[in-house]
């Protein structure tokens, strides 16, 4: 079946600027997972999303950064206010259950985001 | 807290080298253990992965066994393909389920 998609694949925006960014995930999926992949800081967790449960928001580095699920499927990633640093490739990850801790992440192609 | 620690690369072998490159975590609890590869221009895809200790993982022709007394994942291949060029992320899941990686290691693989 199809797997994660992401959009936009590109993003250039300016400073300051507010971003969202789309991610499909499997059909089927509870769980659904956003990281970040940078130059200085590596690949990083940002956001976990269980089914109905709150979401498990320990990994994003700031205030500006939020996301929703909607309908326990689709999930947008929102950056407020853009800076510099968040320049970074934004990868949204899926799963089928996320209880288990044998569960596998599929990730989709990312999101290349370029705060000029 | 959790980490992934990998060698650096990149690391440079001639086709049918024998690749490892060393991985080792620190965790509470019992994590499941992976190995990710990224292909240039594409996204990040699970290679293999080992969920309790002494399991073995394996795929294309890569293995990696899950050591709990050394707390080690070093993937291996025994023969390496110009088509293995990539970047290899290990990476652990532990209570919490989001996964820590490693920092990469790029392998180059020449003809």
């Amino acid at each position: 079946g199809a797997g994660v998609s992401q959009s936009p694949s590109n993003k250039v925006t300016e400073k300051g600027k507010d971003v969202e960014l789309r991610c499909d995930p499997i059909s089927g999926h509870t769980a659904l997972y956003w990281y970040r992949q940078s130059l200085g800081q590596g690949l990083e967790f940002l956001i976990y999303f269980q089914g109905n449960s709150a979401p498990d928001k320990s990994g994003l580095p700031s205030d500006r950064f939020s996301a929703e699920r909607t309908g326990g499927s689709v999930s947008t990633l929102t950056i407020q206010r853009t800076q510099q640093e968040d320049s970074a490739v934004y990868l949204c990850a899926s799963s089928l259950v996320g209880l288990a801790s044998t569960d596998t992440q599929y990730f989709g192609p990312g999101t290349r985001l370029t705060v000029l | 807290g959790n980490s992934v620690t990998q060698m650096e690369g990149p690391v440079t072998l001639s086709e049918e080298a024998f690749l490892t490159i060393n991985c080792t975590y620190t965790a509470t609890g019992y994590p499941s253990l992976f190995w990710y590869v990224q292909y240039p221009g594409e996204g990040l895809q699970l290679l293999l992965k080992a969920t309790k200790a002494d399991d073995k993982g394996s795929n294309k022709g890569f293995e990696a066994t899950y050591r709990k007394e050394t707390t080690s994942f070093h993937l291996e291949k025994g023969s390496v393909q110009v088509s293995d060029s990539a970047v290899y992320f290990c990476a652990l899941k532990a209570a919490g389920n989001k996964l820590t990686f490693g920092g990469g290691t790029r392998v180059l693989v020449k003809p």
